[in-house]
């Protein structure tokens, strides 16, 4: 596709329950991110992939956090047991390397009720 | 860790008139993003700063970064109301993986 898309756009979860949030990076873009936006701040570094490896996760907030990219292209976070305070925009972030901007999608708007 | 401030977080401008908006950072970094928000939508991208110096211009928009005094400035020329948005700085933290670092914006709104 012609930019980074996500899927849902929008997704309301009881607390306790399991979510998924889909990225599917700009075609040829081997570099992807995850990033949490919560209402007036700005985004937060989650996860960092280079190709199927995430090469940094280091700003994943807990284990209840996961994420995955099996073929290097589409990836999956994934949120366990979701708590009131991961309510937030997930936003994922496509990059081409080297001195070149992060594209960013739409973002997913998560509330956990 | 590094640190991005932005200020003013919050700025009303009037329409035609001159502003700048700017964006501290506390450790070295080679690399510097200005992207552009509208409420409800993702983050566009304005102006990637790479150098000591470096100034950019785009419309209304210009650009620039310090490397040594840690601050880049987004000035905004005859201010209209298609400007209207959250600013955000955002700085690459240096591991080699564009892993960015962003503040927490500069809300402009243009008012006639």
């Amino acid at each position: 596709g012609a930019g980074v898309s996500q899927t849902p756009s929008n997704k309301v979860t009881e607390k306790g329950k399991y979510v998924e949030l889909r990225c599917d990076p700009i075609s040829g873009h081997t570099a992807l991110y995850w990033y949490r936006q919560s209402l007036g701040q700005g985004p937060e570094f989650l996860i960092y992939f280079q190709g199927t490896g995430a090469a940094d996760d280091s700003g994943l907030p807990n284990d209840r956090f996961f994420a995955v990219r099996p073929e290097g292209s589409v990836s999956t976070l994934k949120i366990q047991r979701t708590e009131r305070g991961d309510s937030a925009v997930y936003l994922c972030a496509s990059h081409a390397g080297g001195s070149s901007e992060a594209f960013f999608g739409q973002g997913t708007r998560l509330t956990v009720v | 860790e590094l640190k991005v401030e932005q200020n003013p977080l919050f700025l009303s401008m009037q329409e035609g008139k001159n502003y700048t908006i700017y964006c501290n950072y506390s450790t070295t970094s080679d690399r510097l993003y200005w992207y552009r928000q509208d409420p409800g939508k993702s983050l566009e991208s304005l102006f990637v700063l790479l150098s000591n110096g470096a100034v950019k211009q785009e419309g209304r928009l210009m650009a620039s970064l310090d490397t040594k005094a840690r601050l880049s400035t987004l000035h905004i020329t005859a201010a209209v109301h298609d400007l209207s948005a959250t600013y955000f700085c955002a700085v690459d933290m240096g591991y080699g993986n564009n892993r960015l670092a962003f503040g927490k914006g500069n809300q402009v709104v243009v008012i006639p």
